[in-house]
């Protein structure tokens, strides 16, 4: 079946640095992939997505490249801030017709001045 | 725009008790969710609704019900309440076609003594 990879947190990194989170996903197909973010106290919204191979999904200064030789799809950013602690969460659906997602366990980003 | 409403926000239940999370969207998405999120976990699909009229069970639906009451909303029901079922709920809706995203409710947090 479908599933998500993605490394455990929680990553620590001070203001500026540059960030990385792996996502792996093994899939049926040719699905969808997005990185949902979730702050303290709140739901999950959609942070950027990608629909096909080689598909760069960008928003806020991250971004995720979709590389479907190696079923991956890391997210990226090259200086974060502290606004951006939170968990963060890869997930999969399906290209076409009604979405039901799998998610990966999340992963926590603290972000310290 | 309120996007996708749950309540209640918090809940403290003893064992054997029942009750009724509520959520309803405004953006007339066809379908809706509902996920429990649990450390380590991620989040898994209990109950899905593809389209009003229908409802299918997800990954872990054992001992929930959920009604979908109108296009609106989508309720989802605890019969007796176990502690396994402590958790964060979230409810989530979606439009059917090319991969549109999923947009979160701010989660009920359940505990179960």
């Amino acid at each position: 079946g479908n599933s998500v990879t993605q490394m455990e947190g929680p990553v620590t990194l001070s203001e500026e640095a540059f960030l990385t989170i792996n996502c792996t996903y093994t899939a049926t197909g040719y699905p969808s992939l997005f990185w949902y973010v979730q702050y303290p106290g709140e739901g999950l919204q959609l942070l950027l997505k990608a629909t096909k191979a080689d598909d760069k999904g960008s928003n806020k200064g991250f971004e995720a490249t979709y590389r479907k030789e190696t079923t991956s799809f890391h997210l990226e950013k090259g200086s974060v801030q502290v606004s951006d602690s939170a968990v963060y969460f890869c997930a999969l659906g399906r290209n076409t017709g009604f979405q039901k997602l799998v998610f990966g366990t999340g992963t926590r980003l603290l972000v310290s001045p | 725009n309120a996007g996708v409403t749950q309540t209640p926000k918090f809940q403290v239940l003893k064992t054997g008790q029942s009750m009724t999370l509520q959520c309803a969207q405004d953006m007339n998405h066809n379908s809706m969710y509902w996920y429990r999120q649990d450390p380590g976990m991620g989040l898994r699909l209990i109950y899905y609704s593809a389209s009003e009229g229908t409802t299918d069970k997800g990954e872990v639906p054992n001992g929930y019900n959920v009604s979908r009451l109108n296009k609106r909303e989508f309720s989802l029901r605890l019969e007796s309440a176990a502690p396994s079922q402590t958790s964060v709920y979230f409810c989530a809706s979606s439009e059917v076609d090319s991969a549109y995203e999923a947009f979160f409710g701010q989660g009920t947090r359940l505990t179960v003594v």
